[in-house]
């Protein structure tokens, strides 16, 4: 069965204390990773996508990294509006167009 | 641009009653895509239109949940005899898919429905 599960679930981290995220993957086949961000009441944002092993993308304090069984989101000195849900999502090869989803790593960065 | 938009954004509707929760994807996007999102959970797919056609209903938990989409624009999911276990957020999502690369998935803010 195709699973996602990311870790931890919930992270409290003080502003400019790095760390990292990690989404770990068992599929038949991938297409594409991606990372969402979701704030309280909102629709997830999205972040990147990681189509092979060894690819890096990075956009401000954040870096998402992907090998064949996991991917990593690394928050350098992370601010308090860094304080978030951290979705990731497979794609899965074989025509299907659906996004499956872990559960998500709560953030909270404080001051 | 203007993103994806959805309505109502919040329902509360008594349980057996049925409701209609209405999306409006990015203009030019092929690709729509309904989610369901527990409260403290991830995202479940539902459905996923491909155009007007809908080659991916594996989501959908029952006979009573049914979508439809009108060409390549607003999509309607309908949820009949509405149950309590029905209360979640509906998330729209709506990307770009050009021959077997599929873009980024972007979502609107979501319609949260509590059945009382």
């Amino acid at each position: 069965e195709d699973q996602v599960t990311q870790s931890p679930e919930a992270l409290r981290l003080q502003e400019g204390e790095s760390s990292s995220l990690n989404c770990s993957y068992t599929v038949s086949g991938l297409r594409g990773l991606f990372w969402y961000r979701q704030d309280p009441g909102k629709g997830p944002e999205f972040l990147f996508t990681l189509y092979s092993a060894g690819e890096e993308k990075e956009k401000e304090r954040l870096k998402a990294t992907l090998t064949k069984k996991e991917s990593f989101l690394h928050i350098t000195a992370p601010k308090p509006e860094d304080s978030a849900t951290y979705l990731c999502a497979v794609l899965l090869s074989g025509g299907y167009n659906k996004l499956i989803f872990g559960a998500g790593t709560r953030l909270a960065v404080h001051p | 641009g203007a993103g994806v938009s959805q309505s109502p954004s919040n329902k509360v509707t008594e349980k057996g009653k049925d409701v209609e929760l209405r999306c409006d994807p990015i203009s030019g996007h092929t690709a729509l895509y309904w989610y369901r999102q527990r409260l403290g959970q991830g995202l479940e797919f539902l459905i996923y239109f491909q155009g007007n056609s809908a080659p991916d209903k594996s989501g959908l938990p029952s006979d009573r949940f049914s979508a439809e989409r009108t060409g390549e624009s607003v999509s309607t999911l309908t949820i009949q005899r509405t149950q309590q276990e029905d209360s979640a957020v509906y998330l729209c999502a709506s990307s770009l898919v050009r021959g077997r690369v599929n873009y980024e998935q972007y979502f609107g803010p979501g319609t949260r429905l509590t059945v009382t």
